[in-house]
Formats: C-alpha cells, sequence, structure tokens
C-alpha cells in the first residue's frame, strides 16, 4: 500500500483561526479524498481532491468553509478555516488507486490530523 | 446517502474467544472494505472483497461478502490483546463512492 504522511498530526487553535492540513503520498495517486472523523464516530466524506480542478464537495460542506488544494498527483492540502468548537474532529486524507498492485477501488488512509478548537 | 448498519456496536471478549461482525444495508454495494483503528491512527485496510459470495482470509481473520451484496460479515478467530481497536465496514456504492459503518469497538481481555 502506498505511504501517506500528513502534517501537523495534531494541534490545538483557537476560534476563528484557520489551519491548513497536508498530505503527502510517496507514489502519484489519481484519486485523494478528506474525510472527517468526529470524536466517537464512523468517517464521514468531506471532500474529493482532483488534480487540475476544482474539489467535489459532499452535502454540507462547502469550499469557503474547507478550501482544497491539488497541485500534483502526490500532494493535497485541507484548510479548515474560521475554526470553531464543532470542528474538533480527526481529519483524514485517504488515497485510492495505488500502483504496486493495489486494486483501484481500496482506499488507504493517512495517520490523521487530531485537531482541538478552543 | 446510503446506510451500512453495523453490528455489534462493541464487544468484550475474552482472550482466545472468536469474533464476528457485520455489516448490512437495503441498498447494493459493489466493494466491502473492512479496516481496523488503532487510537491516535488512521484506518488500516484489513481485507477487500469484490464479489458477491467472496470469502477471503488474513491470517486469523476471514470476511464474506454476502450473497445479496447488501450485506458483509468479519470473523476474528483466537483473539488476542493486539485484536483491540473499533473495526469499521466500509462499502463502495455505484461504483462511485464509500460509505463507512458506524464501527464495533473491540475490547479483549487478557
Amino acid at each position: 500500500s502506498a505511504v501517506i504522511s500528513q502534517k501537523p498530526s495534531r494541534d490545538i487553535c483557537q476560534r476563528g483561526t484557520s489551519l491548513t492540513i497536508q498530505c503527502q503520498v510517496d507514489s502519484q495517486v489519481t484519486m485523494m479524498f478528506w474525510y472527517r472523523q468526529q470524536p466517537g464516530q464512523s468517517l464521514t466524506l468531506i471532500a474529493t481532491a482532483n488534480q487540475g480542478s476544482e474539489a467535489t464537495y459532499e452535502s454540507g460542506f462547502v469550499i469557503d468553509k474547507f478550501p482544497i488544494s491539488r497541485p500534483n498527483l502526490t500532494f493535497s492540502t485541507l484548510t479548515v478555516s474560521n475554526m470553531s468548537p464543532e470542528d474538533s474532529s480527526i481529519y483524514l486524507c485517504s488515497v485510492e488507486g495505488v500502483p504496486q498492485g493495489a486494486r483501484y477501488n481500496e482506499q488507504f488512509f493517512g495517520p490523521g490530523t487530531r485537531l482541538t478548537v478552543l | 446517502g446510503q446506510q451500512l448498519n453495523q453490528s455489534p456496536q462493541s464487544m468484550f471478549i475474552q482472550e482466545g474467544e472468536d469474533v464476528s461482525m457485520n455489516c448490512t444495508s437495503s441498498s447494493i454495494f459493489n466493494t466491502w472494505l473492512w479496516y481496523k483503528q488503532d487510537p491516535g491512527e488512521g484506518p488500516v485496510l484489513l481485507i477487500a472483497l469484490y464479489k458477491a459470495g467472496e470469502l477471503t482470509s488474513n491470517g486469523r481473520l476471514t470476511a464474506q461478502f454476502g450473497i445479496t451484496r447488501k450485506d458483509s460479515f468479519l470473523n476474528i478467530s483466537a483473539s488476542i490483546p493486539s485484536d483491540v481497536g473499533i473495526y469499521f465496514c466500509a462499502g463502495l456504492y455505484n461504483f462511485n463512492k464509500f460509505y463507512f459503518g458506524s464501527g464495533t469497538k473491540l475490547n479483549v481481555k487478557p
């Protein structure tokens, strides 16, 4: 599977500020995704990060709040803007369609970024 | 969105016991994945299933893609303390998007 890293691994932020989370993959991938996992909950897809075009957002998530960049096939960022305590979650990036034997429909996750908003 | 009902929500078992958990839905899924998540980590893919009826093993783990394509189960045999964690199922709907179950929290008593 791919090696996926995220920065930062955790952060504590003040209300009203913004945080940019980075996701780096060790190989080129077509599909990258951003998920949110609220405490004790399952994973919710925020958006699909498309290389060379705008991200595709799921219902309930908007670009102004969660702007995403995907400048190349190995990197993406998610910004959580104008944060409130309700944004406290784990944010996970995932990739699909990784070479080296993985099948297209398998998703692999990064270690996550644990965000606490005060 | 599609609903995946994962059960049980949590389990407390003795080391050495077998464990079974499942995911069901009213919708048909094209792929079923099973993940394990340890505290402070991202989910790790355990098993992937692609065809109705498919039965796949990974060490002490066995998972099956239900014949109706609306369900899947995961069995863990002879549990050990390092099996502790949260297990998630994920189903690929319409070859387009993954939906995740709510998770099964497994506790193993030595």
